[in-house]
């Protein structure tokens, strides 16, 4: 079984400021997809990036970047010029594709606010 | 824009009584996804369908809960009885077919349960 570990349960950031959020996993799998997604909130999560486990390019959107060590089994969020609509929890997920179960297995969050 | 929308958004039963969720998922996706997320954690599989079928329930406690998708599009999330340890939010989530090269699941905004 996966297992997802966010150890940063909360985080503070100055508004502007860049803020990085640590995740770790175990699998034995070498196809697999890794994500970050947000929720607001009470608002619905939603998909931040997206990083296959076959590319080694780090996955970047706008102001999000990811910095994937596959060896290293870590999989960290780097949020830059960070904004107030960032404030939110923020987990971590694993998805095999393995026997294609496509099922999702999060961390526990790590609870992010931007300060003004 | 397409989303998930769940119902009822809140709901408050007593124990042994039995409950229910409904989720409609984006339109066209086969796979839809039943979690379980307990406050200040991270969201926990209980069931996951393809098309009409039931692709992982193994992590729904079958003896008080059951999820039906009968026509392949809706779903319901049943509990019967509810127990105390039932509070918390169930979220509803879609993707296109398994495999298909889509691998983000898309979120509702989830039904929050509270037994009392």
């Amino acid at each position: 079984a996966q297992t997802v570990t966010q150890s940063q349960p909360e985080m503070s950031v100055q508004e502007a400021e860049t803020v990085t959020l640590s995740c770790t996993y175990d699998t034995s799998e070498s196809n697999y997809y890794l994500f970050w997604y947000k929720q607001p909130p009470s608002r619905q999560m939603i998909l931040v990036i997206r990083q296959e486990a076959y590319k080694q390019q780090n996955a970047t959107e706008n102001r999000f970047s990811v910095n994937f060590q596959k060896a290293a089994k870590s999989f960290s969020l780097k949020i830059s010029d960070s904004q107030l609509g960032d404030t939110a929890m923020y987990f971590c997920a694993f998805m095999s594709s393995g026997a294609g179960s496509y099922q999702l297995t999060f961390g526990k969050g790590t609870k992010l606010s931007v300060i003004p | 824009e397409a989303e998930v929308a769940q119902s009822p958004r809140y709901k408050i039963t007593e124990k042994s009584q039995a409950v229910a969720f409904w989720c409609d998922p984006i339109s066209g996706h086969a796979t839809l996804y039943w979690y379980r997320q307990i406050l200040g954690q991270g969201p926990e599989l209980l069931v996951q369908f393809q098309d009409e079928s039931v692709v992982d329930d193994s992590q729904l406690p079958k003896d008080r809960f059951s999820a039906e998708r009968l026509k392949g599009v809706d779903s319901t999330l049943k509990i019967q009885p509810a127990e105390l340890g039932d509070s918390a939010m169930y979220l509803c989530a879609s993707s296109p077919t398994l495999g298909s090269g889509s691998t983000e699941a898309f979120f509702g905004q989830g039904t929050r349960l509270t037994v009392v």
